[in-house]
C-alpha cells in the first residue's frame, strides 16, 4: 500500500540555522510533490510544488529537492526564524484525473528557538 | 475575496444526532474536497467533487454523505454521528494542482 513518512514528528532548531525536513514515500509514482504549512488551529497553506522532472525548486528562504530514485523529497528553510515554527506537510501527488487526490504525510512539527 | 469558508467553527453532538458541515469557495475552482484530521493520522480524504454535479469517495467515506450544491458549495453530512467521527474537518478547493483550505470545523461527538 502507499505510504508516506515524514522525519521525526518534532524538530527543534536554533534561530538562524537551516531546518531540513524529509519526506519519503513508497509504492508511489508521483508526478509531483507539494509542501504545505499548517499553523495550530488553521488549515494547511500551500508553499511549494516540485515536478518529477525538476531536481530543485526555490522560493525565498525555502528550497525543495525531489529525488524520484530515492523516492524522497527534502524541504529546507534557511536562516530560520521563530515565525517559521509550524507543522509542515508533504503530499506526493499522482497526476491523473481532473481532480488531484492528494495524500498527505502526518507532518513534521518544527520549532525554531530564539 | 474570502477564499474557502466553513461553518460552523465548533460543534458538539450526541451520538446518533445528525448535522451538515457547510463549505463555500469564491475562487471559481472546479474541484472541492472534504478531509478529516486526527492526531498522528494526518489529513485523510473523505469525499471529493471534481466538478459541479459529481462526487466520489475518498479514503474514509463511511458514515458520511456529500452534496455539491453548485460550483461554490460542497456540504458534508453526518447522518448518525458516532464518537469515532470526533475530529477536525477541513474543506478545500482547487483548480488543478494546488489546494486551498478552509479554517476547519472542530467536531466532538459525545
Amino acid at each position: 500500500s502507499q505510504k508516506i513518512e515524514q522525519n521525526s514528528e518534532a524538530l527543534n532548531i536554533q534561530e538562524g540555522k537551516t531546518a531540513t525536513l524529509t519526506c519519503n514515500y513508497t509504492n508511489y509514482s508521483p508526478a509531483y510533490l507539494q509542501w504545505y504549512r499548517q499553523d495550530p488551529g488553521r488549515g494547511p497553506v500551500f508553499l511549494l510544488l516540485i515536478r518529477e522532472n525538476e531536481k530543485e525548486k526555490r522560493k525565498e528562504r525555502l528550497k525543495v529537492t525531489f529525488d524520484t530514485t530515492l523516492k524522497q523529497s527534502l524541504f529546507h528553510i534557511t536562516a530560520s526564524q521563530p515565525a517559521d515554527s509550524a507543522t509542515y506537510l508533504c503530499a506526493p501527488t499522482q497526476g491523473s484525473g481532473s481532480a488531484r487526490q492528494l495524500t498527505f504525510g502526518s507532518g513534521t512539527q518544527l520549532t525554531v528557538l530564539p | 475575496n474570502a477564499g474557502v469558508t466553513q461553518t460552523p467553527k465548533f460543534q458538539v453532538l450526541k451520538t446518533g444526532q445528525s448535522m451538515t458541515l457547510q463549505c463555500a469557495q469564491d475562487m471559481n475552482h472546479n474541484s472541492m474536497y472534504w478531509y478529516r484530521q486526527d492526531p498522528g493520522m494526518g489529513l485523510r480524504l473523505i469525499y471529493y467533487s471534481a466538478s459541479e454535479g459529481t462526487t466520489d469517495k475518498g479514503e474514509v467515506p463511511n458514515g458520511y454523505n456529500v452534496s455539491r450544491l453548485n460550483k461554490r458549495e460542497f456540504s458534508l453530512r453526518l447522518e448518525s454521528a458516532a464518537p469515532s467521527q470526533t475530529s477536525v474537518y477541513f474543506c478545500a478547493s482547487a483548480m488543478v494542482d494546488t489546494q486551498y483550505f478552509g479554517p476547519g470545523t472542530r467536531l466532538t461527538v459525545l
